[in-house]
């Protein structure tokens, strides 16, 4: 049983840039959630997908979206990066909101 | 104000210390986690709880609905128990976090 996966670890993007960051599931966990983390700081929710619908989502604007795809893995893309997106991207699935997170190694995005 | 609060929000203890960290929200809860988080970032989720207590080895998570706060405690503490723990609740169809407490256990 795989665990949860990012891609990339690191990531440098220029203001007004796009990027996709992107999570694979641990096997069977039909859940995602994704989170941004600035330094020295608690995880802020994202939102949430389950079985590809998007089931919550926090206090981001649009141009933050995401996908869920039919095998669960999933992306998030951010349009017309700010400095103030830099930050660690954690993903974390699991088989429902029932059960526990688990969480991938993150992607930490700077923004220049 | 923070939907989850921490506290204390840095703790240094010796090694054997027996260590509580706690954790008050403000919202309807269905679901409690307790998170560690070490150095470069990667989360490990500890407890997901809902009422009661629970225990995994030397870690004990308890939670009081009706007074919304819940507790880690860790027994017979350890070094490598230095990371750091946050707290996070879902509220329907949201989560929050809190800002985490920073636990260094010198030997």
């Amino acid at each position: 049983e795989t665990g949860v996966t990012q891609s990339p670890t690191h990531l440098i993007k220029t203001r007004g840039q796009q990027v996709t960051l992107r999570c694979s599931s641990q096997s069977g966990h039909n859940t995602v959630s994704w989170y941004q983390q600035a330094l020295g700081q608690g995880p802020q929710f994202i939102f949430q997908y389950y079985r590809e619908e998007e089931n919550g989502r926090g206090n981001f604007p649009p141009r933050f979206s995401g996908l869920q795809f039919p095998n669960y893995s999933s992306e998030l893309n951010v349009n017309a990066l700010e400095l103030d997106d830099s930050a660690l991207y954690l993903c974390a699935s699991s088989y429902s909101n029932f059960y526990e997170q688990y969480f991938g190694p993150g992607t930490r995005l700077t923004v220049t | 104000k923070n939907e989850v609060e921490q506290s204390p929000q840095n703790l240094t203890a010796q090694e054997g210390e027996f260590i509580t960290i706690n954790c008050s929200y403000s919202v309807g809860i269905s679901a409690l986690h307790w998170l560690q988080q070490h150095p470069g970032g990667g989360i490990v989720s500890l407890f997901m709880l809902s009422s009661g207590k629970k225990k995994h080895g030397r870690l004990i998570a308890t939670i009081n609905i009706q007074e919304k706060h819940s507790s880690l405690h860790i027994t017979a503490s350890h070094p490598r128990d230095s990371a750091v723990y946050i707290c996070a609740v879902r509220s329907g169809n949201q989560f929050y976090f809190g800002t985490g407490t920073s636990l260094t256990v010198i030997p």
